[in-house]
């Protein structure tokens, strides 16, 4: 099974800056199944990028996904206050197994 | 516009089966682009996939509770179902239904339902 490690486990930043969440898996998996996800408290998960780079429909460009490989990064180019949440990054892999990272949480410095 | 929801008991009891059941609307569970899968999170972790199935019957089950699950779906009443059995505490959770494309990412999600299983 491909495990997933997000980090950092906690990204302290204040509205306006620029964040970058890490995603690595511990094999080389295909971009076409690398997913990240933005919860919020009582909230079920919302698609923000599919295919590693592709914004789902309706999400704003300041977030923005890349890599490949075994090293995913997204990266929210200008915080606004909604964007303070936790990102899940998810690949689906032989087994056939879908797995999600343990999670990043983007709060208010 | 697509909505899931799930429904079922809250409160199961340990070695009992747990049985939920997610309703589709705004769109059919027959879809051939789609799978449909549950998904679930224990209070203040993080998610975990427990399994997904095709509308022609096709399943895909987590390794790790593959003995214990199993999904199925009725495309009469655009829904599809969820049981685990012989449940333990560590099976309480947030239990979510979402739509899975065919690169197996989760587009559309249900608002989720606690499932506690206590005696």
């Amino acid at each position: 099974e491909i495990v997933l490690t997000q980090s950092p486990g906690t990204l302290s930043l204040s509205p306006g800056e620029r964040a970058s969440l890490s995603c690595r898996a511990s094999q080389s998996i295909s971009s076409r199944y690398l997913a990240w996800y933005q919860q919020k408290p009582g909230q079920a998960p919302r698609l923000l990028i599919y295919g590693a780079s592709s914004r789902a429909t309706g999400i704003p460009d300041r977030f923005s996904g890349s890599g490949s490989g075994t090293d995913f990064t997204l990266t929210i180019s200008r915080l606004e206050p909604e964007d303070f949440a936790v990102y899940y990054c998810q690949q689906y892999g032989d087994s056939p197994a879908l797995t999600f990272g343990g999670g990043t949480k983007v709060d208010i410095k | 516009q697509l909505q899931l929801q799930e429904s079922g008991p809250g409160l199961v009891k340990p070695s009992e089966t747990l049985s939920l059941t997610c309703t589709v609307s705004g769109g059919s569970i027959s879809s051939r682009s789609h799978y449909w899968g549950w998904i679930r999170q224990p209070p203040g972790k993080g998610l975990e996939w427990i399994g997904s199935i095709y509308y022609s019957g096709i399943t895909y089950y987590t390794p790790s509770l593959k003995s214990r699950v199993t999904i199925s779906v009725d495309t009469s009443k655009n829904q599809f179902s969820l049981k685990l059995s012989s449940v333990t505490a560590a099976d309480t959770a947030l239990y979510y239904c979402a739509r899975q494309s065919t690169d197996w990412n989760l587009d559309y999600w249900g608002q989720g339902t606690l499932v506690t299983v206590s005696s």
